[in-house]
């Protein structure tokens, strides 16, 4: 089953507390990308990459590192997590660029206290 | 630069009633315009898109036309359904910037 996946689904964490949220795809797409979901804010784009090894600034990367090391993964990290952070995130794939189908993981919920 | 605006929510419906979520934007270029929807405790998903003016996306009894003289995008659907409640999210592509532009999104209820 195509798909995309992401851990934790769900995270409480502490001020300060390094994580890292894991996102893979099995379709083998070149293109993926870490969202934020805020109410009345919509969906914002954090991170994305075109390919292996290349990554790029979306419109609020501070805070945020990610790296892509192979195609179907791409980890969000967050070396000192701050409560504005708390945010619900999306990690997404598609097969060649934006005129394709954007494929959605189901989300992760995360809490820092 | 490239924004999207969309119709605040929720909108409430009873079932097999019409529905017209409104979408405009605003953008450089020629973008692809998205709508997607997300369920409850889910990721979004695509519903419907169009990739060049006057183009209709239609999915699951939803459409959408590509409109560039209003810069518009407007989801209808003629008759809802209680299992078509849900958050839609109407995008567009931003080629230069490689990334999706979402507006606020719509929350969707429908009542039996």
């Amino acid at each position: 089953e195509a798909q995309v996946t992401q851990n934790p689904r769900y995270l409480i964490t502490v001020t300060g507390k390094k994580l890292t949220v894991t996102c893979s795809q099995n379709m083998n797409h070149e293109y993926m990308s870490w969202y934020r979901q805020d109410p009345g804010l919509g969906l914002r784009q954090i991170y994305y990459s075109m390919n292996v090894e290349v990554t790029d600034k979306g419109d609020v990367p501070e805070g945020y590192k990610v790296s892509r090391k192979e195609k179907r993964n791409f980890p969000l990290i967050l070396e000192s997590p701050s409560p504005n952070q708390t945010s619900l995130y999306f990690c997404a794939s598609s097969a060649q660029g934006l005129s394709y189908e954007q494929y959605f993981g189901p989300g992760t919920r995360l809490t820092v206290t | 630069g490239d924004s999207v605006t969309q119709m605040e929510g929720p909108v409430t419906l009873s079932e097999e009633a019409f529905l017209t979520i409104n979408c405009t934007y605003t953008a450089t270029g020629y973008p692809s315009l998205f709508w997607y929807v997300q369920y409850p405790g889910e990721g979004l998903q695509l519903l419907l898109k169009a990739t060049k003016a006057d183009d209709k996306g239609s999915n699951k009894g939803f459409e959408a036309t590509y409109r560039k003289e209003t810069t518009s995008f407007h989801l209808e659907k003629g008759s809802v359904q209680v299992s078509d409640s849900a958050v839609y999210f109407c995008a567009l592509s931003d080629q230069g910037f490689q990334k999706l532009v979402f507006g606020t999104g719509t929350r969707l209820l429908v009542s039996p």
